[in-house]
This record gives C-alpha cells, structure tokens and sequence, in this order.
C-alpha cells in the first residue's frame, strides 16, 4: 500500500476557488466510491469535510464539494475563507478492509 | 454528542509496547467500528488498524505484526497496542469512530502525543 498522492501545497485569494487532487490507483480511489477528505488545522484533530466521494456531512458549508474521475479524486473549495487555511488530507478504502491515506496539502489563503 | 477520549503513556523507550486506550461518550461500542490513526511530526496521517464490537479486526499490513486492538464492551472503550517500539513509532495517535459499511471517519479523538527514546 502507497500513501496516495495529493500536492503539497495550493493557494488561493479569498472569494477564490481552489481544487486539490488526490490520485491513487483501481485498487483504491479508482475501485470504490469510498473517498473522503479530512481537514485538519495545526495542533487540532483531523475534520470530515467529505464522504463517499461527494456528500458532505451536516454542519460543512457547501463551499466544500468532492467529485472523482478515473483513479483521481479532487477536493474544491469555493468562495475562499480566511478559516479554510488548513491541511486537508484525502483517503480512501483500499480493499481487503484496510484504509489509506494522501500525504496531505497544506492550503494557504493568500 | 459523541465524544472520544483518549489516554496512555507518552514517553517510551526503544523496544517497548506502546499502549492507548480511548473511551467512547455517547454512543456504544456495538454501534461502530473504532480505529486508530498516527500522524508523525510534521507528516502526514496513517491507518494503523480497527475493532468493532465483536472483537473482529482489520490493520495495515505494514504494521500487522506489531498492532492488537481490542475492545471492552463492559466499560465502553478500545485500545491499542503497539510492540517493539522505535523512534520510527514517534507520532500523535489518534481514535476515530468509523461508520461501519462505509469507510470514513466521523468523530475523533483529541489525539495522544507518543514519543519513543532511543
């Protein structure tokens, strides 16, 4: 199991929208609609922000929205908040019962 | 609202077993699976494994051979174990509850700061 694959960085003004991928393989990301993204500030448990690809738990504005296409899955963040300067992290089931994890992007807001 | 809280030794030396315990507040153990996460410093974040109430278990086979989790019906609560620790084993462990069926993570813990000796 490799970790899956997300940049290490993306940006964006406030009111912006920035996208951050998560690539894996047909084993992972590619095989089920089990891909969900945690945000995470410094020194804080990690957040859900996404579930099953797309759905978003209650209390999670809906400037958050996932989507996936092949083996890559991407995380978009409308309408940039000063709040949303976080690391966000992607995973994904990865068969046989077990989890997997992005390396994680550290999104600043400019 | 459900509330996980997590304790253990933060302070170990090389070569011994690292050993948490994360006790769930409202909500039951028969309910959910409950995992275990680890996130070394300035890294990114790890599965190490799960339980559900049952006893049954799932980990990652990096660290099969050292990870038991295990359950506690009676007092609510799941714990981890970790052997033969090396410094490699540095990180800030964290309990999640896991919605059973589909794979995500909906509530946390405030995680555990573990640091292994050499």
């Amino acid at each position: 199991q490799s970790a899956l694959t997300q940049p290490p960085s993306a940006s964006g003004s406030p009111g912006q929208s920035v996208t951050i991928s998560c690539t894996g393989t047909s084993s992972d990301v590619g095989g089920y609609n089990y891909v969900s993204w945690y945000q995470q500030h410094p020194g804080k448990a990690p957040k859900l922000m996404i579930y099953e690809v797309t759905k978003r738990p209650s209390g999670v504005p809906d400037r958050f929205s996932g989507s996936k296409s092949d083996n890559t899955a991407s995380l978009t963040v409308s309408g940039l908040q000063a709040e949303d300067e976080a690391d966000y992290y992607c995973s994904s089931y990865a068969g046989s019962n077990s989890l997997i994890f992005g390396g994680g992007t550290k999104l600043t807001v400019l | 609202q459900v509330q996980l809280r997590q304790w253990g030794a933060g302070l170990l030396q090389s070569s011994e077993t690292l050993s948490l315990t994360c006790a769930v507040y409202g909500d039951s153990v028969y309910n959910f699976c409950w995992s275990w996460i680890r996130q070394p410093p300035g890294k990114g974040l790890e599965w190490i494994g799960e339980v559900n109430h049952s006893g049954d278990t799932n980990y990652n086979p990096s660290l099969k051979s050292r990870v038991t989790v295990s359950v506690d019906r009676s007092k609510n609560q799941f714990s981890l174990k970790l052997s033969s620790v090396t410094a490699a084993d540095t990180a800030v462990y964290y309990c999640a509850r896991r919605v059973t069926i589909y794979y995500y993570m909906d509530v946390w813990g405030g995680g555990t700061t573990v640091t292994v000796s050499s």
